[in-house]
This record gives structure tokens, C-alpha cells and sequence, in this order.
């Protein structure tokens, strides 16, 4: 069974700071892996993906992360904090190509970013 | 226009009663699915339909059933509510069955007295 891990539940900046959001993986196969964002009292949206390919993904808002088969890692980073960046970060993981499987989400990490 | 609705915002009812939510998508696509994310902000997968056809469906108690009249709506209904049901909901939508890109609606907040 596939399962993430993010580790820190809370990461506090400085504006103009270095984000870092950490997310470990476990997958028996090949997964897909996907940062979302959640903003006070609305839905998830979709911050970046993993799919095949290049394993460094570019997302909206400045974010990225990298791939890391061998570390089974997915971070998430932004070189510079913004003020709107406090937010909840969710990490997820599906199976690739399974039809009837589902997004397995981490407990999330909480971003507050201080001026 | 939003791409994922939901109604209500916000539910607030006695232990017992019976209540539903709706969903609706207009990105038309084929898979909707049904999340509750907790007080400690965990999400989880609760149902999914395909195509109106029931795909997924996570251990949750039978007081819970999902209706998907067609491939736009997804409702919840949640018979004899009970106070840890008590939560966030939320109604997603992806363009094909097993996709990880969903699309999230606002969220219903159901508050059980």
C-alpha cells in the first residue's frame, strides 16, 4: 500500500525566505505524486505534479519540487516566502495507471509566513 | 462560473437527524468523489463514482450513502448524523477515473449538536 509522510506539521518563515516542505513516500510501484494547497475555509487546489518524465516539476505561485526515487522524497520548495504562501500544504499519492484507486493524502503542514 | 459546488456551506443540526449535501461539477468530467477532512485537517477518501457507477467505497458507516443522479452531480446523504460526524466534506471532480489532478469544491462544514 502507498502512503506519504510529511515531516513537520508546522514550518514558519520570513517573508523572502526559503520555503521547504518535506514529503516522504512509500510505494510498491511506480507513484504519482502531487502538492496541493489549502487556503483558510476553501477547497484543495492543485499546486504541482509528478507524473513521468522530468523530475523537477514546476507549479503555480513560484512552487516546485523534485522527484527523488532513490531518497523516496517529493519536497516542496519556493525561494521566496510571500505573505499569501500561509496556507495548509498537503502532500498526495496515487498509483499510476490504477483505475480504482485514490489519492492517499499526508497529514499536511502548516505554512505561516511572518513580515 | 465555479467548477465544484457544493450546498450548503455550512450545516449545523441535532445528533440524529438526517441531512444531505450536494455537488455539483462543470468541468465535465467523468469521476466525482466525496472526502471528509477532520478536525486535525486529515483528509480522507470516503466515495467515488464513475460515470454514476460507485468506484470507491472506503470503510465508512452505512449511514452514509452516495447518490450521483448523473456524471455532473454527486449528493451525500448522511442518515441518523452523530456527533463525530462532525467535519469538512468536500466534493471533488477528475477528468478520468484513477487521475490524481482533482479539481476540490468549497467544502460543506457539518457541524453535529
Amino acid at each position: 500500500a502507498q502512503s506519504v509522510t510529511q515531516l513537520g506539521s508546522h514550518v514558519s518563515v520570513s517573508e523572502g525566505a526559503l520555503v521547504l516542505l518535506r514529503c516522504n513516500y512509500s510505494s510498491s510501484v511506480p507513484p504519482y505524486l502531487f502538492w496541493y494547497v489549502q487556503y483558510p475555509n476553501q477547497g484543495l487546489q492543485l499546486l504541482l505534479k509528478y507524473t513521468t518524465g522530468a523530475t523537477l516539476v514546476k507549479g503555480i505561485n513560484g512552487f516546485e519540487a523534485e522527484f527523488k526515487k532513490s531518497e523516496t522524497s517529493f519536497h516542496l520548495t519556493k525561494p521566496s516566502a510571500h505573505m499569501s504562501d500561509a496556507a495548509e500544504y498537503f502532500c498526495a499519492v496515487i498509483l499510476a495507471n490504477q483505475a480504482g484507486t485514490a489519492l492517499i493524502f499526508g497529514k499536511g503542514t502548516t505554512l505561516s509566513v511572518s513580515s | 462560473d465555479t467548477a465544484v459546488s457544493q450546498t450548503p456551506k455550512y450545516l449545523v443540526t441535532q445528533m440524529g437527524n438526517d441531512k444531505s449535501i450536494k455537488c455539483e461539477q462543470n468541468l465535465g468530467h467523468d469521476t466525482m468523489y466525496w472526502y471528509k477532512q477532520d478536525s486535525k485537517k486529515f483528509l480522507k477518501i470516503m466515495f467515488s463514482y464513475n460515470n454514476k457507477e460507485l468506484i470507491i467505497n472506503e470503510t465508512v458507516p452505512n449511514r452514509f450513502s452516495p447518490k450521483s443522479p448523473d456524471k455532473a452531480h454527486l449528493n451525500l446523504h448522511i442518515n441518523s448524523l452523530e456527533l463525530g460526524d462532525s467535519a469538512v466534506y468536500f466534493c471533488a471532480s477528475s477528468p478520468y477515473r484513477g487521475s490524481g489532478e482533482q479539481y476540490f469544491g468549497p467544502g460543506t462544514r457539518l457541524t453535529v449538536t
